[in-house]
């Protein structure tokens, strides 16, 4: 079955450091790809999507391509902030079927 | 505009009580979802609703769970004689059309606690 696999946490980062959170998936066909973001207290949030291989999605100043040769679809953001505090969780629905398919979410901490 | 709303927020209850949580999803999205996470863990599917037919029950973890949404809008799920094991938090989620590339719009969820 279909299924996503994130890099464990948590993750602490000083500000203004490189932020990459590894994500791969395992999907029949050609899945749509997204990250979510849940910061303290809320609820669950769209960061970006990417629907086809080698697109990229972009928000925030996080980014993440959706690379078909690797299965992969990793999140980065060039300088981080305290407010990205949060976490982070990769998904993937299948073309056959709206349902999410989530990762097990990646915490992150800023200190600034 | 108004996003998800769910509620009651928390929930406890003892063991072998009856509980129902509603989802009101944002006004003119067809599709309906509900999720349960796990302490830690990232959401898990239960159901999807396409209007008022639920199409997909496959993640209903027994027969005690029990969704409905009879008029296309309002969504209850209901868990019969609860059990520990079904202490989580409780998601719904909402998106527009049917298509899978559409964002899915989350409501802050019900946590339910079983004692």
């Amino acid at each position: 079955g279909n299924s996503v696999t994130q890099m464990e946490g948590p993750v602490t980062l000083s500000e203004e450091a490189f932020l990459t959170i590894n994500c791969t998936y395992t999907a029949t066909g050609y899945p749509s790809l997204f990250w979510y973001v849940q910061y303290p207290g809320e609820g669950l949030q769209l960061l970006l999507k990417a629907t086809k291989a080698d697109d990229k999605g972009s928000n925030k100043g996080f980014e993440a391509t959706y690379r078909k040769e690797t299965t992969s679809f990793h999140l980065e953001k060039g300088s981080v902030q305290v407010s990205d505090s949060a976490v982070y969780f990769c998904a993937l629905s299948d073309k056959g079927a709206q349902k999410l398919v989530f990762g097990q979410g990646t915490r992150l901490t800023i200190n600034p | 505009g108004a996003g998800v709303s769910q509620s009651p927020r928390y929930k406890v209850a003892k063991r072998g009580q009856d509980v129902a949580l509603r989802c009101d999803p944002i006004s003119g999205h067809v599709s309906l979802f509900w999720y349960q996470q796990a302490l830690g863990q990232g959401p898990e599917f239960l159901t999807y609703f396409q209007n008022e037919a639920q199409l997909d029950k496959s993640g209903l973890p027994s027969d005690r769970f029990f969704a409905e949404r009879p008029e296309g809008s309002v969504s209850t799920l209901k868990i019969q004689r609860t059990q520990q094991e079904d202490s989580a938090v409780y998601l719904c989620a909402s998106s527009l059309g049917r298509r899978p590339d559409q964002p899915q719009h989350f409501g802050d969820g019900t946590r339910l606690s079983i004692l």
